[in-house]
């Protein structure tokens, strides 16, 4: 029961540098979705995606791009690295195309920037 | 706008003391759905509860029960009787429709409960 991974589980990037989180569940769902969560902050959604080939944009995307070729990938891509992207990440899944069931989350990326 | 406002930043109980989650909700839509979920000191997120906003039924989980009030737009988790291995952040989040007809949640900063033997 693999459910919802992602990789790397810590990284620590320098200003400016690029590099793509990625995500990755078994239990076919079609909703995927990238969260930040940042210390007494709670958590923000970055992108979502409803199937293969669409995504749109969350709450705070600027500096994050997203694709979704595959139903099982969602990798989730830091251009240009700054020091206000440093957060947890967390990926998380739905099987349905509403909020109605519960979302599981991956065990989260911390990533640090300096 | 959708908001989810958790008022308790940290809340210190003494194992076998009942606690009371706040957890109040903002929102436009007619239908949505309320949340918690827990997140242990090792850091996933734990799905507790789902409720519509058309059940304001309690519920009642072994030691875990939620109150719906929507006159007062409020969904409070108690826990009774604590335990240490409670001792976690706690999250609520409230689900939004946007024009697309997608959903997604919008979370509550979390409450941190510690519970202490």
């Amino acid at each position: 029961n693999a459910g919802v991974t992602q990789t790397p589980k810590f990284r620590i990037l320098k200003i400016g540098q690029s590099m793509t989180l990625q995500c990755t569940q078994d239990m076919n769902h079609n909703y995927m979705y990238w969260y930040r969560q940042d210390p007494g902050m709670g958590l923000k959604l970055i992108y979502y995606s409803v199937g293969a080939g669409i995504t749109d944009k969350g709450e705070v995307p600027n500096g994050y791009n997203v694709s979704r070729s595959t139903t099982e990938d969602f990798p989730l891509r830091l251009e240009l690295a700054a020091p206000s992207q440093t957060s947890v990440y967390f990926c998380a899944s739905s099987p349905f195309d509403r909020v109605t069931y519960e979302q599981y989350f991956g065990p989260g990326t911390r990533l640090t920037v300096t | 706008a959708q908001k989810v406002t958790q008022a308790q930043t940290e809340i210190s109980v003494v194992e076998k003391e009942d606690v009371t989650l706040d957890c109040v909700y903002e929102t436009r839509d007619t239908t949505y759905y309320l949340f918690w979920y827990k997140q242990p000191p090792s850091g996933e997120l734990v799905f507790l509860i789902r409720r519509n906003s058309f059940d304001e039924q309690n519920e009642i989980s072994g030691r875990y029960s939620w109150n719906f009030q929507k006159s007062t737009s409020s969904f409070n988790f108690t826990i009774t009787a604590s335990q240490v291995v409670d001792s976690a952040v706690y999250f609520c989040a409230l689900s939004h429709t946007g024009f697309s007809g997608y959903s997604t949640l919008t979370f509550g900063k979390g409450t941190m409960l510690l519970v202490s033997p």
